[in-house]
């Protein structure tokens, strides 16, 4: 199956620091990328989709300016949390799309964040 | 409206039985899959299986069934003979549209039903 990168896969940062995930497709081109968050014991959340060389749509309630996100090129897209708060704190996860399989989606291995 | 619904927030199975996790979806778009995906206490998000709304089976994967009833919008989980190694959170999702366009591939996910296997 396909392969997904992230890094790092967890942090601890001080409060009012950024912090940047990477997710890497490392054997499939990802002309869309989907950035999820899930808080403990809930469900995931799509914050944001972000095609390759164009601004991200960000889902309503997610902050652009306080989340940004970079798809440069097909194989990896970033998240740079700026200005973490504690409420910050939670999993991440990345999942590149690619257009020609329709039958499965997957998912980087998410970085759990928590913001002191 | 949720467009995912998981009424059980957790079940329990005994080892080598078989158990059901439900999973009711909402959607106008006659164009839609549904994935069902295994989340361990790593966090990772594991495939199980999928099935698109123009399939006429119902899909399997190994030891993974999905009980696809179009007409009830219901798309439960089957695993049969279940494993020690089964205990985690399942989560039910739904991705709406055909491929091509700028959002395909948004799934909504479930609330998530936590399932514990006991020897």
């Amino acid at each position: 199956g396909a392969v997904v990168s992230q890094h790092p896969s967890w942090v601890i940062c001080k409060s009012g620091t950024s912090v940047k995930i990477e997710c890497r497709s490392l054997d499939f081109q990802a002309t869309t990328m989907f950035w999820y968050r899930q808080f403990p014991k809930q469900s995931l959340m799509l914050m944001a989709t972000s095609n390759e060389g164009s601004k991200a749509t960000y889902e309503q309630g997610v902050e652009k300016d306080k989340f940004l996100i970079n798809h440069a090129s097909l194989t990896l897209s970033t998240l740079t949390v700026t200005s973490a708060h504690p409420e910050d704190s939670s999993f991440y996860i990345c999942s590149p799309i690619a257009p020609e399989v329709t039958d499965t989606q997957y998912f980087g291995p998410g970085t759990r964040l928590t913001v002191l | 409206a949720q467009k995912i619904t998981q009424t059980q927030p957790g079940m329990f199975v005994q080892e080598k039985e078989a158990v059901t996790l439900d999973c009711t979806y909402d959607t106008s778009d006659p164009s839609y899959g549904l994935f069902w995906y295994k989340q361990p206490s790593s966090g990772e998000m594991i495939f199980l299986i999928y099935q698109g709304s123009y399939d006429q089976q119902n899909a399997t994967e190994g030891r993974y069934s999905l009980n696809f009833q179009k007409a009830r919008k219901s798309a439960n989980l089957v695993i049969s003979a279940s494993q020690l190694g089964d205990s985690a959170m399942y989560f039910c999702a739904m991705r709406e549209g055909r491929a091509g366009g700028t959002s395909y591939g948004k799934l909504t996910f479930g609330q998530g039903t936590i399932l514990t296997v006991h020897p």
